[in-house]
């Protein structure tokens, strides 16, 4: 069925190293792959998306990377601070050509960051 | 400030006794949808609206209902509310065509004793 989801539950890095946050999905007929940033007692936060026929798309400080041959999604985080610390959810925006089934989330990662 | 703004933030309730999370945002988005987040399975979408008077079936739609009168609102409702109902509710909201970049309300914390 279709799915999408993380590899790991917590990912534990020191501060001012890179965070690498992967994620597996399953369903190619999706045309965006997003990435959402979830504080502790807020709702999820956009940050980045890419197009499906895109491989590599840049943000502040943030990069995601786009396998399809493998189905991976993975986001990059350059030089992690603490606000950094949260819960990172992938997720897939089900209809294409620009309609509105909506989105498809992943289980989350939550990101430590170690001082 | 742009925002969606859920109401109430918490709520504790008995089973069957009807209840409304509101939903509003000041976006103009014409896309509304709703979602819960339970531990271990994430977010998953109940219903969402294309406009007023639009409205759809999403993941997880049993034993709710939603309405959209108004382009701004958009209430959540459970006629007969039951433990396993209980969860984290997200209202979410963006333009059609940009649902990739959703705004989410801060949440609604709801218990069905």
């Amino acid at each position: 069925g279709e799915s999408v989801g993380l590899h790991l539950p917590t990912l534990s890095v020191q501060e001012g190293d890179n965070s690498i946050i992967n994620c597996a999905y399953s369903n190619s007929a999706s045309d965006y792959f997003i990435w959402y940033k979830q504080e502790s007692g807020k709702g999820p936060q956009f940050i980045i998306d890419i197009r499906s026929n895109m491989d590599k798309r840049q943000g502040q400080r943030v990069t995601v990377l786009l396998n399809k041959t493998v189905k991976h999604l993975s986001l990059q985080i350059a030089a992690t601070q603490p606000g950094d610390s949260a819960v990172y959810f992938c997720a897939e925006n089900k209809a294409s050509g620009g309609g509105a089934d909506g989105l498809t989330f992943g289980k989350g990662t939550h990101l430590i960051i170690q001082p | 400030e742009a925002q969606v703004t859920q109401n109430p933030r918490y709520l504790i309730t008995v089973t069957g006794k009807k209840l409304t999370v509101t939903c509003s945002q000041n976006m103009n988005h014409e896309y509304m949808s709703w979602y819960r987040q339970d531990p271990g399975l994430g977010l998953r979408q109940i219903y969402y609206s294309m406009n007023v008077e639009v409205t759809d079936k999403g993941d997880v739609p049993e034993g709710y209902k939603v309405s959209r009168k108004e382009k701004r609102n958009f209430p959540l409702i459970l006629e007969s509310p039951s433990p396993n109902q209980t969860s984290l509710y997200f209202c979410a909201s963006s333009f059609v065509g940009a649902e990739t970049e959703a705004f989410f309300g801060q949440g609604t914390r709801l218990t069905v004793v």
